[in-house]
């Protein structure tokens, strides 16, 4: 599966537009790039998928240039309530037989 | 619709004794996915079972887990004997096949097993 890099952490402010970037240069043709949420003490918790363009979501959306070399989460106005762990992953293509592969993930930071 | 649950959410047991974990999947999910996190490190794949077959167990640690899904519906995961490096959250996911792409994973909240 591609290796995958994002930052490991961001801050923000509540109200604000947050983006995190996905690097994942040797992602395939078949694959697609999904987007996790993990809060303390929970288990993840699925927020988009994408396979090119853009996607949007009542969460957030997900921008993915032409190349799909990498990925965007953007979370329009962030609350208290979106700090938590956000993953990354790319893979897939063949119907969920797979297991998920998770990297570090960005620890989202939002603050009042 | 219930959600993915797990079962016991804490243990806390004595190094070589044995522990099972439990988990229920989404009703009608055939794929049925076990995951852990060591302290301080990142989410590992266990094994993947599709209904009552073993997919993929590539990520088992050792032959002291053993994994089942009797049935093709609920899960255990025994851990016998327990070891101290053994200790973290367990989580389980369930998912159902999809058509295209990475099928939605709907994840538990997780057993935290700590062995003293």
């Amino acid at each position: 599966l591609a290796k995958t890099t994002q930052p490991i952490s961001m801050d923000s402010y509540e109200g604000q537009e947050v983006n995190i970037t996905c690097s994942h240069n040797n992602i395939a043709t078949n694959d697609y790039i999904t987007w996790y949420q993990q809060f303390p003490s929970q288990g993840p918790r699925f927020i988009i998928q994408g396979y090119k363009t853009k996607v949007t979501n009542e969460v957030a959306s997900l921008f993915i240039p032409a190349d799909r070399k990498s990925s965007t989460l953007s979370l329009p106005r962030v609350s208290l309530s979106d700090t938590a762990v956000y993953y990354c992953l790319v893979g897939g293509g063949d119907t969920g037989r797979r297991a998920l592969t998770f990297g570090s993930g960005t620890r989202l930071q939002v603050q009042p | 619709e219930a959600g993915v649950t797990q079962f016991p959410s804490h243990s806390v047991i004595e190094k070589g004794q044995t522990v099972t974990l439990r988990c229920d999947p989404i009703s009608g999910h055939d794929n049925l996915y076990w995951y852990r996190r060591v302290m301080g490190k990142e989410i590992k794949f266990l094994l993947h079972f599709v209904k009552e077959s073993k997919q993929d167990e590539s990520g088992m640690p050792n032959n002291r887990f053993l994994a089942e899904r009797t049935g093709g519906t609920y899960s255990t995961l025994k851990v016998q004997p327990a070891e101290l490096e053994d200790s973290g959250v367990y989580f389980c996911a369930s998912s159902q096949p999809g058509q295209t792409g990475i099928t939605e994973a709907f994840f538990g909240q997780g057993t935290r097993l700590t062995v003293v």
